[in-house]
């Protein structure tokens, strides 16, 4: 089975400041590991992912996300948060072990990052 | 630009009525995916397809079910809709087997049932 966790509902931030959106995972097997944003009354939109090789991810508007096997964890961070970047943020991964159809992504809760000026 | 298309961003039903909810992709994907969200309860899955045709029950199947005839096309059906199911939908789609690349989604259905 595989498993996601977002242990924070919400995260405040100050706009300038860093921020950190954590998430934790439990796989059988080797993980693919996603974030994913969500807008108000939006779909979600893709924003980066772990596959395979460096542990230090970079993707859209800024953000990052840092590969920790020892401690299954792969949170999401950005150096200077924008007001602008708040919004619903959802964790997602899959066994890479798991065969058959569907290629079923397993999601967090999602963490609410709030950024105020 | 590639599209996962949901038919209707807000839907209004009455109790008992049959609601059908529509999804088209025109990326060629095989998978398909419905998931209701619900604040607190993240997303879960309800139905998914790996082919025309083809459907699989999710985590959260009861009260409702799919239809994919065609493979750009993936419909939800709400059997008779209840208070209960009043949420919102979201349509996804992925390339099989592609489990690197993570899914499309679509803008959302916000579904409410009075």
């Amino acid at each position: 089975a595989q498993s996601v966790a977002q242990p924070e509902d919400q995260v405040n931030v100050a706009e300038g400041n860093p921020l950190t959106v954590k998430c934790t995972y439990s796989v059988s097997g080797n993980p693919y590991l996603f974030w994913y944003v969500q807008y108000p009354n939006r779909g979600l939109q893709f924003l980066l992912k772990y596959i395979t090789g460096d542990n230090l991810v970079k993707g859209s508007y800024g953000f990052e996300a840092e590969f920790n096997k020892s401690q299954t964890s792969f949170h999401l961070k950005k150096p200077s948060a924008l007001v602008s970047d708040s919004a619903l943020y959802f964790c997602a991964v899959r066994d890479i072990r798991l065969t058959g159809g569907g290629n079923k992504l397993t999601f967090g809760t999602g963490t609410q990052l709030k950024v105020e000026l | 630009d590639v599209k996962v298309t949901q038919s209707s961003r807000y839907l209004v039903k009455r109790t008992g009525e049959k609601v059908f909810l529509e999804c088209v992709q025109d990326m060629d994907h095989e998978n398909m995916f419905w998931y209701r969200q619900d604040p607190g309860l993240g997303l879960r899955l309800i139905y998914f397809s790996y082919d025309v045709k083809m459907k699989e029950k999710g985590d959260i199947p009861e009260g409702y079910s799919v239809s994919r005839e065609k493979k750009e096309r993936f419909s939800l059906i709400l059997e008779s809709a209840s208070t209960n199911q009043t949420s919102m939908y979201l349509c996804a789609s992925s390339l099989r087997p592609g489990g690197n690349l993570g899914y499309t989604f679509g803008s959302g259905t916000r579904l409410t049932v009075v």
